[in-house]
């Protein structure tokens, strides 16, 4: 089974408000990362959050990191149509050859203009 | 772009027939990945590569093989393809030693009829 799950599957919103997206995975992390994808395309990386990390930013990119709950969140300010994606998290985890990455089921955000 | 390129783009082919997927990158990257990606499923795990002649399973290798003889090239082969196989799948690359950010490709999209 995957390791991470996110929520929601879909999320429509105004241009101008903020998306929030979590995601929770089931084993211990060395690293957790966020993709985007726009239809038909290859996956774009975001942002990387390290396990002793709590919070990172990236412009109006803002990801949050709970270990102990095994969870992260990704928050889209001020959102803009061109933001309509999906999001994917997706981590790296400890031991064997550490860059297996393993990716959720992702999240379909639609910002209405 | 990273520089990977997947061949072919799209591809049809007929159940029971072998079919291989090519990933060719220039990054000399050590990490090279093959994903399928379908709907409600977000993108699965099918084999990655740390190294030349060093491969691993994923979360869904059953019916498919990989290799890797040159850094630059894995391929994915589909040993007899079957309908459940339909898919988009992608390629990616990332540099390993802590720097586990990943580079998609473009996409597969194989249809077996």
């Amino acid at each position: 089974s995957q390791q991470g799950e996110e929520d929601p599957q879909a999320l429509s919103i105004q241009e101008g408000e903020n998306a929030t997206m979590n995601c929770s995975y089931k084993t211990s992390i060395n690293n957790l990362q966020w993709y985007r994808q726009n239809s038909g395309r290859g996956l774009v990386h975001l942002i990387l959050i390290r396990s002793n990390e709590r919070e990172k930013h990236s412009g109006r990119l803002r990801v949050t990191l709970d270990t102990s709950k095994k969870s992260s969140s990704l928050l889209i300010t001020a959102s803009r149509a061109a933001d309509t994606a999906s999001y994917f998290c997706a981590t790296v985890g400890f031991g064997g050859a550490t860059n297996k990455l393993i990716f959720g089921t992702g999240t379909l955000l639609a910002v209405q203009p | 772009d990273a520089g990977i390129t997947q061949s072919p783009r799209h591809k049809v082919t007929e159940t029971g027939t072998p079919v291989t997927l090519r990933c060719h990158q220039t990054e000399n990257h050590r990490y090279m990945y093959w994903y399928r990606q379908d709907p409600g499923h977000g993108l699965r795990l099918i084999h990655y590569s740390y190294g030349v002649k060093d491969t691993d399973k994923g979360e869904v290798s059953d019916g498919y093989s990989v290799s890797r003889s040159k850094t630059e090239d894995f391929l994915l082969t589909l040993e007899s393809a079957t309908s459940s196989q339909t898919s988009v799948y992608f390629c990616a690359i990332s540099e390993g030693e802590g720097n586990t950010e990943a580079f998609f490709g473009q996409g597969t999209r194989l249809t077996v009829v």
